[in-house]
């Protein structure tokens, strides 16, 4: 399967443990994307990265959130101390730096779940 | 106001049926524009880039119209297989970067 994915598909945590997911973009894409999906709405942008740079974090993301892709391939999302109101589905997109085309192709998500 | 707006539905159609979802977005900086197709507890997916000029991809149909900052989708003949959430996607070219900004989508039920 040469598309995105993501793991875990689920994580079930309690409430103030800290949760680690992972991307793995389509090999060639530059371009990588968190989003986060709650029931009912549109994804919504959380962070991005061109190649090993975060070039920018949504307001959605606070100090409890960092996300890393250390040599430019897969990335990761640490949510520390979560909190309910970070239940949702976590996304991962990538895309491409070519001219005109700024399609994102998605992975299966992270449904998280904050007891 | 929300930067992408679309009427939530739920569009119960019967199979064959004709159904049309509209879409508005604020902001006219606006460069390119897409729909993606959501099935219940599934990742987005691509349905289709809409263009100025509209485009047509079997039974599907985009519209955009600039001036009135609307976007249309058009399904003809519709099949079970169609009931999804349809996303209406704005993409702006903000901060050096692409940024895709996506509405709360669109319900549609095919029934038989």
């Amino acid at each position: 399967d040469t598309g995105v994915s993501q793991n875990p598909r689920h994580k079930i945590t309690k409430r103030g443990q800290n949760v680690t997911f992972r991307c793995d973009p389509i090999s060639e894409h530059n371009r990588l994307y968190w989003y986060r999906q709650t029931l009912g709405q549109g994804p919504e942008f959380l962070t991005y990265f061109q190649n090993e740079a975060q070039l920018e974090k949504s307001r959605l993301l606070s100090d409890r959130f960092s996300a890393e892709r250390p040599k430019g391939s897969f990335s990761t999302l640490e949510i520390q101390r979560t909190e309910q109101g970070d239940s949702a589905m976590y996304l991962c997109a990538s895309g491409t730096n070519r001219a005109s085309s700024y399609e994102q192709y998605f992975g299966p998500g992270t449904r998280l779940t904050v007891t | 106001r929300k930067e992408v707006e679309q009427d939530p539905g739920p569009f119960n159609v019967p199979e064959g049926a004709t159904v049309a979802f509209n879409c508005t977005y604020s902001n006219s900086a606006s460069q390119s524009f897409f729909w993606y197709r959501q099935d219940c507890r599934k990742e987005p997916k691509l349905l289709m880039s809409v263009y100025s000029s509209g485009n047509e991809d079997g039974r599907f149909t985009a519209q955009l119209n600039r001036a009135s900052q609307y976007i249309s989708l058009l399904i003809r003949d519709s099949k079970l297989s169609d009931s999804a959430t349809y996303l209406c996607v704005v993409n702006l070219f903000s901060g050096g970067y692409n940024k895709l900004i996506f509405g709360a989508g669109t319900r549609l039920a095919v029934h038989p």
